[in-house]
């Protein structure tokens, strides 16, 4: 059973482009969750969805950020004119029931 | 809101030695779950030991123990044996069972170097 995939592993935007991440989590699973990691930081929570809903976004900025999760393909989390500040690593993590949450590998955005 | 502490930012040991990581944690829930994470300098988390709040003997995965204590709010991780492959970021994070969303709270971590 493969893991939680991400790509890309790295990704580098320059300011005002798009960023989009994709996670495709372990077969069977139907929650996913993203977390942001800024540097030297802990993972802070974005948002949950599950199959073609969105759960809980309490973690998302308000703006130029947005999550799916259709119900065939990935989970994509969309930022939209990025800055700086986002620079940082995003982690998806899978679920197939309530606890147990199994991350991807994360990918690292650089915006320049 | 929950939180979690974590008072070490970094901490050393000597291989073969045994270690021990700190994490409070503050909720006001009864039910809840409690986590040690290890993030290795790949950046992937892993998860090292889980504690359910409901069950008082503390949970142990070989080398990994944890001291919970609830009426503390306290949830420590000792390593025993330590070995090279130990040394990274450990991340302590508080799950509440209640409620839509199982979303983690993560402290700010310990980074945990074993010398040779």
């Amino acid at each position: 059973n493969a893991g939680v995939m991400q790509n890309p592993r790295h990704l580098v935007r320059r300011r005002g482009q798009e960023a989009r991440l994709r996670c495709s989590p372990m077969k069977g699973h139907s929650h996913v969750y993203w977390y942001r990691q800024l540097p030297e930081e802990g993972l802070k929570f974005m948002v949950y969805l599950q199959k073609e809903n969105i759960i809980d976004e309490s973690g998302m900025p308000k703006e130029r950020f947005s999550a799916e999760f259709p119900k065939e393909g990935p989970s994509i989390l969309r930022i939209q004119q990025v800055v700086r500040g986002d620079s940082a690593a995003y982690f998806c993590a899978s679920s197939p029931q309530a606890y147990e949450q199994y991350f991807g590998p994360g990918t690292r955005l650089t915006v320049t | 809101a929950q939180t979690v502490t974590q008072s070490q930012p970094e901490m050393s040991v000597q291989e073969a030695e045994t270690v021990t990581l700190s994490c409070t944690y503050d909720t006001s829930e009864n039910n809840y779950y409690l986590f040690w994470y290890k993030q290795p300098p790949s950046r992937q988390m892993i998860l090292v030991i889980r504690q359910e709040a409901y069950k008082q003997q503390n949970a142990t995965e070989n080398r990994f123990s944890v001291n919970f204590q609830k009426a503390a709010k306290s949830f420590s991780l000792k390593i025993s044996d330590s070995q090279l492959g130990d040394t990274a970021m450990y991340f302590c994070a508080f799950m509440k069972t209640s409620g839509a969303t199982n979303k983690l709270i993560f402290g700010t971590g310990t980074l945990l170097a074993v010398q040779p």
